[in-house]
């Protein structure tokens, strides 16, 4: 059964703190790793797909890695307005679209 | 652009009432649709999935029913509420193709059962 593994549970972070939040996936056959923001009492935003090992996507002070089992969001110089859950997801052997998730990383950055 | 609309934003319902949560897509056409549900703390469980109107498929058994009455309407349902069913229910929707293309959510709806 296709798993999806975040860590840590919560970060916390001082403004201008970069840091790195995990996510590994147990399934073969990826078809892409999705990272989401959410915020409280609100659905996840969608912020990045990656499909193969190697790539790399940056938005702002965000960027996304993958490897063959892991994929990091890492978060320079992270403002207060950064603080969310951030989710991760796999597509991987399952058709329509079904996502996996984990239970995602609340980052809180201080000011 | 596409836009997903998802209501109502909060419910408080008794055990034993009925349920109906409705979710639309607009800027798009023939979408896969996808009910999902968060309970605190925890991930997002999928609930159920539609490829096409009134083809629904479950994903977990429990209390709860989908329809797609129309291309870009899908709707949560129930006819007998648990407590165990209170949670954050999400709509999201995605292209049909590519394969690997992203969901996009609405903002969910918060369910109490009391």
């Amino acid at each position: 059964e296709d798993q999806v593994t975040q860590s840590p549970e919560a970060l916390r972070l001082q403004e201008g703190e970069s840091s790195s939040l995990n996510c590994s996936y147990t399934v073969s056959g990826l078809r892409g790793l999705f990272w989401y923001r959410q915020d409280p009492g609100k659905g996840p935003e969608f912020l990045f797909t990656l499909y193969s090992a190697g790539e790399e996507k940056e938005k702002e002070r965000l960027k996304a890695t993958l490897t063959k089992k892991e994929s990091f969001l890492h978060i320079t110089a992270p403002k207060p307005e950064d603080s969310a859950t951030y989710l991760c997801a796999d597509a991987g052997g399952t058709s329509y679209g079904k996502l996996t998730f984990g239970q995602g990383t609340i980052l809180t950055v201080h000011p | 652009s596409q836009t997903i609309h998802q209501w109502p934003a909060t419910l408080v319902q008794p055990v034993g009432s009925p349920l109906s949560l409705e979710c639309t897509v607009e800027g798009t056409s023939n979408p896969n649709l996808y009910w999902y549900r968060q309970a605190a703390g925890r991930g997002l469980q999928l609930l159920f999935y539609s490829v096409g109107i009134g083809q629904i498929s479950s994903e977990v058994p429990q209390n709860l029913s989908a329809s797609r009455p129309q291309d870009r309407q899908f709707i949560l349902s129930s006819k007998k509420l648990l407590l165990s069913d209170s949670g954050f229910y999400l709509c999201a929707w995605r292209f049909t193709s590519p394969y690997n293309s992203p969901l996009h959510f609405g903002n969910g709806t918060r369910l109490t059962v009391t």
